[in-house]
């Protein structure tokens, strides 16, 4: 079974950092690109950033270029989102999603990060 | 970026009704459009592919139609379990986006 754990969030303050981490299970983790999506209270869906499954490859949507930072540990099967100078814009709950091929399958039960001082 | 316009926001019907649910993407994207279903304080599941391929485990009752700008998802004869909103991501290029989703609630 495809298990996707995220940890890490919780209150921090503007400007400050925060690192979430994504412990995959149930499949080959090196295989898949994996990604992050966040979600602010009452909204919508929102990308946040890839990486490829090797982690040759990233992308960022433009709000968060030079500040986050996604990357990978394949032997551990773990995903992280390094999150700097962040924002009270950033409030969100951040899912981690596997990426197949052209969608993402299968989520993660989030994360909540709260930026506020 | 690729704007997604998803309509109705909110979407009131009865058991048994069918259901529709409509994206407009703001310009083509091939058939990489897929559809998700959140549940209150759940994660998003995905429910349609690439437009139009059922997700393993996901009811026949759910369906997917289009390509290009224009996409569909149907709901055939709706069950209290489907209250939930649902989303359509485009997954054609980058900055993947998602529509602003559809609260549907039973009547």
């Amino acid at each position: 079974e495809v298990q996707l754990v995220e940890s890490g969030g919780g209150l921090v303050q503007p400007g400050r950092s925060m690192k979430l981490s994504c412990a995959a299970s149930g499949f080959t983790f090196s295989n898949y690109g994996m990604a992050w999506v966040r979600q602010a209270p009452t909204k919508g869906l929102e990308w946040v950033a890839t990486i490829s499954y090797d982690g040759s490859s990233t992308y960022y949507r433009d709000s968060v270029k030079g500040r986050f930072t996604i990357s990978r540990d394949n032997a551990k099967s773990t995903l992280y989102l390094q999150m700097n100078s962040l924002r009270s814009e950033d409030t969100a709950t951040y899912y981690c999603t596997r990426e197949n091929w052209a969608y993402f399958d299968y989520w993660g039960q989030g994360v909540m990060v709260t930026v506020s001082s | 970026d690729i704007q997604m316009t998803q309509s109705p926001s909110f979407l009131s019907a009865s058991v048994g009704d069918r259901v529709t649910i409509n994206c407009k993407a703001s310009q083509n994207i091939n058939r990489y459009l897929n559809w998700y279903q959140q549940k209150l304080g759940e994660a998003p599941k995905l429910l349609i592919y690439n437009a139009n391929s059922l997700q393993t485990g996901i009811p026949s009752r759910f369906s997917g139609s289009g390509s290009g700008t224009d996409f569909t998802l149907t709901i055939s004869s709706l069950q209290p379990e489907d209250v939930a909103t649902y989303f359509c991501l485009q997954h054609n290029s980058w900055p993947n986006t998602f529509g602003a989703g559809t609260k549907l609630e039973l009547k």
